[in-house]
């Protein structure tokens, strides 16, 4: 069965350095998505891409975060200058395959940041 | 915005028997609820996805109850076994396309044999 894959799966960086979370979506689906979970919180959406451009994002994304497909397969976050409070599990997910009006997401395994 | 509410505290039941987990939402009735599992340290994974026509869902022993009057879904595990611990997170569509989840806290659930 198809399923999300996010690389790495343990990240540790220091304050101030960029990091490039990876993912690779499922292959037939239209909708990439970014979300974050904070140690003991909630999941929180932070983007949402579609058509090669974000569609939609939350408070959370701002300038330091951008997000990228450069080629057919792969899906990146970025975050430019990582800060302490950027510590959490990064969840990569993606939906709406070509065929059907599913809504479901499929969520990748995850990356732990940490950030010292 | 769209809240959700979920019982904060765990729930443990007895191997074999029902176990109800809520899911409460404010303001607008979602045009579907979705149920995800999350084991710990790993990415939620999709059980169950109702729409706001429909009252009632099944898979295999789960089954989800979606009730606009109330703006409360309910998600049930019946004959539950251990394997079935985990936290239990709903999530509705939310953002200005919908596109997006909207999860709650989630509930543990912790079966025990």
């Amino acid at each position: 069965e198809p399923e999300v894959t996010q690389t790495p799966s343990h990240q540790v960086t220091q304050m101030g350095q960029e990091v490039i979370l990876r993912c690779v979506p499922i292959s037939n689906h239209l909708y990439f998505y970014w979300y974050r979970q904070i140690l003991g919180q909630k999941v929180e959406f932070l983007v949402s891409f579609y058509n090669n451009e974000i569609s939609e994002k939350s408070e959370i994304f701002d300038d330091q975060f951008s997000v990228e497909r450069p080629d057919g397969s792969n899906f990146t976050l970025k975050i430019r200058s990582t800060k302490l409070e950027d510590s959490a599990m990064y969840f990569c997910a993606s939906s709406r395959p070509t065929s059907g009006s599913s809504y479901e997401q499929y969520f990748g395994p995850g990356t732990r940041l940490t950030v010292t | 915005s769209q809240k959700i509410e979920q019982n904060s505290e765990a729930l443990n039941i007895q191997e074999g028997k029902t176990a109800t987990l809520t899911c409460n939402y404010t303001n607008y009735s979602p045009a579907y609820l979705q149920w995800y599992r999350q084991d710990p340290g790993r990415g939620p994974v999709f059980l169950l996805l109702i729409r706001e026509n429909e009252k009632e869902k099944r898979k295999e022993r789960l089954k989800v109850t979606f009730d606009t009057t109330l703006k409360q879904s309910l998600f049930h595990i019946t004959a539950s076994q251990p394997a079935d611990s985990a936290t239990y997170l709903c999530a509705i569509p939310g953002g200005e396309y919908g596109n997006k989840l909207v999860f709650g806290a989630g509930t543990i659930l912790r079966v025990k044999s």
